[in-house]
């Protein structure tokens, strides 16, 4: 069966070290993989696009990475801080992976100072 | 621009009645998801729109829910009868274009109870 697997559980760190986050998924195969970032009581807000065929994209702190063949993308903010805290949504869309977004659960990053 | 604007925040309501959610996409905007979040299982599309006409409503539970966009600023998400196990956050989100990788604008979303 297809899944998109995050961590259900918090990850915690310290400010100023780099969290990184991962996205697995299992009998798909898509065109793009999008993150999202979601706050308590909020919609998710749109952070970065990769495509199948681009490696690694960087946007500020943020760098995402495409793995196709391990079927896995990585979500690294460096210089982490306290305002980074929310919960972290990966989400696949085209090749098999369909013509829609879909989800992940989503992985909650607790930023400490 | 004020973004995607749901309402109600919160709704509260008893099994058996009738709820209708709302939502206004960004002007321009040319495509509109309806979503639905829950612990168990996250983020699920329920129904997406293109120019104002149903494309895919695979994502409805039953047919107790029904969604439509009578015109290019107002969509209704209803489900009648309601019953516990509808209680979930619903969002609306739309998309500037017709290319459905692009990025998703979520409004702050809807939190259904059902008693």
């Amino acid at each position: 069966s297809q899944k998109i697997e995050q961590n259900s559980e918090a990850l915690n760190i310290q400010e100023g070290k780099t969290a990184t986050l991962t996205c697995n998924y299992t009998n798909y195969s898509p065109a793009y993989l999008q993150w999202y970032r979601q706050d308590p009581g909020r919609g998710p807000v749109f952070l970065l696009l990769i495509r199948e065929n681009e490696k690694e994209k960087r946007k500020e702190r943020l760098k995402v990475t495409f793995d196709t063949t391990l079927k896995q993308s990585l979500f690294h903010i460096t210089a982490s801080q306290p305002a980074d805290s929310a919960t972290y949504l990966c989400a696949l869309f085209g090749g098999n992976a369909g013509n829609m977004l879909t989800f992940g659960g989503g992985t909650r990053l607790m930023v400490k100072p | 621009d004020a973004g995607v604007i749901q309402s109600p925040r919160h709704e509260v309501t008893e099994m058996g009645q009738e709820v209708t959610l709302r939502c206004k996409p960004i002007s321009g905007h040319n495509s509109l998801f309806w979503y639905r979040q829950t612990m168990m299982r996250g983020l699920e599309l329920l129904i997406y729109f293109n120019n104002n006409v149903p494309i895919d409503d695979s994502g409805m539970p039953e047919d107790r829910f029904s969604a439509k966009m009578p015109n290019a600023s107002f969509s209704t998400l209803k489900i009648q009868p309601s019953e516990p196990r509808d209680s979930a956050v619903y969002f609306c989100a739309s998309s500037p274009g017709t290319a459905y990788y692009e990025k998703l604008f979520f409004g702050s979303g809807t939190q259904l109870s059902v008693l």
